[in-house]
């Protein structure tokens, strides 16, 4: 089992740009997270996707930024139209059925937009 | 609206020694699950302790014990026995409803522990 990867883990970008990260969660795991965390702070909670239905989405997910998991495995998450204001560490997380309480992290994607 | 608050942005304890980092919430939920995560400078999140908001005893995961004190709401985190690897920044969080499938789980600004040798 190699945890939950991200790719990629670094992305600089101009601003308006669109951009696209990745996550694969732990293959047996059917819940999926993704997070924003700017520097000094805890992470913020964007969306949660059980299998491939998003069944949450924070406020602060703007319509700039769309998330899928179309086949219930990876997710893709999506920023059109990027501003500087969306520099952050982009988190992704996975649990399990069994023990849903315990979220496993990925490494992140730093995103820095110029 | 829930919010969590770690009052101590750094804390220094001497190797070998206990310390607790402290952690307030606020919810109107009666069902909620709190947890601790340590960040190191590499960056990644790791897991520490769960507290279900009906547990009636105190959760303990080897070094690890949260101190929950639901009238006061606050889940302290009590780390035995400091290690230099425990140097890390350490971040509370709640998770709203998780019996009733709520998802969203809300991070303090963290509290960044420092041992020394």
């Amino acid at each position: 089992d190699t945890g939950v990867s991200q790719n990629p883990r670094h992305k600089i970008t101009k601003r308006g740009q669109n951009v696209t990260f990745r996550c694969d969660p732990i293959s047996e795991h059917n819940r999926l997270y993704w997070y924003r965390q700017t520097l000094g702070q805890g992470p913020e909670f964007l969306t949660y996707f059980q299998n491939e239905a998003q069944l949450e989405k924070s406020r602060l997910l703007s319509d700039r930024f769309s998330a899928e998991r179309p086949k219930g495995s990876f997710s893709t998450l999506e920023i059109q139209r990027t501003e500087q204001g969306d520099s952050a560490m982009y988190l992704c997380a996975s649990s399990s059925p069994t023990r849903g309480n315990e979220q496993f992290f990925g490494p992140g994607t730093r995103l820095t937009v110029l | 609206a829930q919010k969590i608050t770690q009052t101590q942005p750094g804390m220094f304890v001497q190797e070998k020694e206990a310390v607790t980092l402290d952690c307030t919430y606020d919810t109107s939920d009666q069902s909620y699950g709190l947890f601790w995560y340590k960040q190191p400078s590499s960056g990644e999140m790791i897991f520490l302790i769960y507290q279900g908001s009906y547990d009636e005893q105190n959760a303990t995961e080897g070094r690890y014990s949260l101190n929950f004190q639901k009238a006061r709401k606050s889940a302290n985190l009590v780390i035995s026995a400091s290690q230099l690897g425990d140097s890390a920044m350490y971040f509370c969080a709640m998770r709203e409803a998780p019996n009733t499938g709520g998802f969203k789980t809300i991070f303090g600004a963290g509290t960044r522990l420092f041992v020394k040798a």
